[in-house]
């Protein structure tokens, strides 16, 4: 089975600094996916960045970055000068590709909450 | 990526009744999904909306409580049945274009008296 776990219910940062948050999966396959969503107070899930388990390099977006340990099955992701409009939870998710006849799904973790203080 | 509307963006309803949940995207997708998040809690996917032909349910999620629609390739519709408090949640439609990333709405709000 897949599971996503993220064992850091809450983070703070203080606004203009680093703070990265970590995720951990578990999946016996060697082709998926894997995700950051970040959901503020609006509950929009918002896509943050994804990281496709072939490609050995790190995924970059602008502030937001991601530490790929595939070996030790890691995914955390670093926000960099930190903004208060970072403030959200943020959950990192898994994909697989499906079996023959199965569903397509994302598997999520219970999610950080981040706090940003001014 | 896509614009997902999703309507109505909350309720509150007595028990016993039904809410009809209605997912609008702005151009065509192959995959639509409909997703619950308990209070506090992660997302957990309900169903996959086939174009064409029934849902595909995940364990723990019937269609009689559940039932889906999905008449064309840019609309899509959750039924919750016969309400109870535990249905108190919030539902995200998300969407995808045969790729693995998926895309969501802004969610609705639900909460049973």
């Amino acid at each position: 089975a897949q599971t996503v776990t993220q064992s850091q219910p809450e983070m703070s940062v203080q606004e203009a600094e680093t703070v990265t948050l970590s995720c951990t999966y578990d999946t016996s396959e060697s082709d998926y996916y894997l995700f950051w969503y970040k959901q503020p107070p609006s509950r929009q899930m918002i896509l943050v960045i994804r990281q496709e388990a072939y490609k050995q390099q790190n995924a970059t977006e602008n502030r937001f970055s991601v530490n790929f340990q595939k070996a030790a099955k890691s995914f955390s992701l670093k926000i960099s000068d930190s903004q208060l409009g970072d403030a959200a939870m943020y959950f990192c998710a898994s994909y697989l590709s499906p079996p023959q006849g199965g569903s397509e799904k994302l598997v999520f973790g219970k999610g950080t909450k981040l706090t940003v203080n001014p | 990526s896509a614009v997902i509307s999703q309507k109505p963006s909350r309720d509150i309803c007595q028990r016993g009744t039904s809410l009809t949940i209605q997912c609008q995207v702005d151009s065509q997708v192959t995959m639509m999904f409909w997703y619950r998040q308990q209070p506090g809690q992660s997302l957990t996917l309900i169903a996959t909306a086939n174009q064409g032909s029934e849902a595909t349910y995940e364990s723990g999620f019937v269609i009689d409580k559940f039932p889906i629609s999905r008449p064309n390739l840019t609309f899509s519709t959750l039924t919750v049945s016969n309400m109870s408090p535990e249905d108190s949640s919030i539902y995200l439609c998300s969407v995808s274009r045969g790729s693995e990333t998926q895309y969501f709405g802004p969610g609705t709000r639900l909460l049973v008296l």
